[in-house]
């Protein structure tokens, strides 16, 4: 069975210092994974996902993410963070050509002035 | 080209009650997938469903819940008799094809309905 763990429920950081979200899974076979961010009242979007090929990937808003199969891994990164990115963020993994989904519980950010 | 729409945003039924939760696919799409994310957890797949058609309810709770989604209108998540067990945010995604959800095509999340039994 997949599952994900996202070790931090909350994290608070400074405007313009970098973030760096952890994601841990449990897949059988090749996972495909995903990072989402829902912003307050909106709905969740996709930041980014990788599927096979270079580990580190670029998503949109800056963001980026590195695949690590050794440590079942997929923390996904920010070198300087806006006040914008004050968010919810979930990881998920999926498999080829399915249509579920299984998310972590999701981490929050705070953004301080 | 509007979003996916959940309505309402927020429910409070009285335990016992129903709670019918709507939710419309962007335009083009005709796929859609539910989803339940309770306190504390991660979003859980509930249900997957083409137009008319319920392809695969293996993550729905076997009494009180049913989904459809019908040729015309939206997709509608129906929890009878709620008990409190059943509070949490339900969430409504679609896409234009099927494939794998963000696997060959991305699906798109509307905002969530937060059910609150009282």
């Amino acid at each position: 069975a997949q599952s994900v763990t996202q070790p931090d429920i909350h994290i608070t950081v400074s405007e313009g210092a970098s973030l760096e979200l952890r994601c841990n899974y449990s897949y059988g076979a090749t996972p495909y994974l995903f990072w989402y961010v829902q912003s307050p009242g909106q709905g969740l979007q996709l930041l980014l996902k990788y599927f096979s090929g270079d580990t580190l990937v670029q998503g949109i808003k800056g963001f980026e993410a590195e695949f690590k199969r050794s440590q079942s891994s997929f923390n996904l990164r920010k070198p300087s963070v806006h006040w914008s990115d004050a968010a919810e963020y979930f990881c998920a993994v999926g498999a080829r050509s399915d249509y579920k989904l299984s998310f972590g519980a999701g981490t929050t950010v705070t953004v301080r002035a | 080209n509007a979003g996916v729409m959940q309505n309402p945003r927020h429910l409070v039924r009285r335990r016992g009650q129903e709670a019918r939760l709507r939710c419309s696919p962007m335009k083009g799409h005709s796929h859609v997938y539910w989803y339940r994310q309770l306190p504390e957890e991660g979003l859980k797949f509930m249900v997957y469903l083409q137009k008319e058609n319920i392809i695969d309810e293996s993550g729905m709770p076997k009494e009180r819940f049913s989904a459809e989604f019908p040729k015309e209108g939206p997709s509608i998540l129906r929890i009878q008799q709620v008990v409190r067990g059943d509070s949490a945010a339900y969430f409504c995604a679609s896409s234009p094809s099927t494939g794998g959800l963000g696997v060959n095509t991305e699906a798109f999340f509307g905002q969530g309905t937060r059910l609150t039994v009282v």
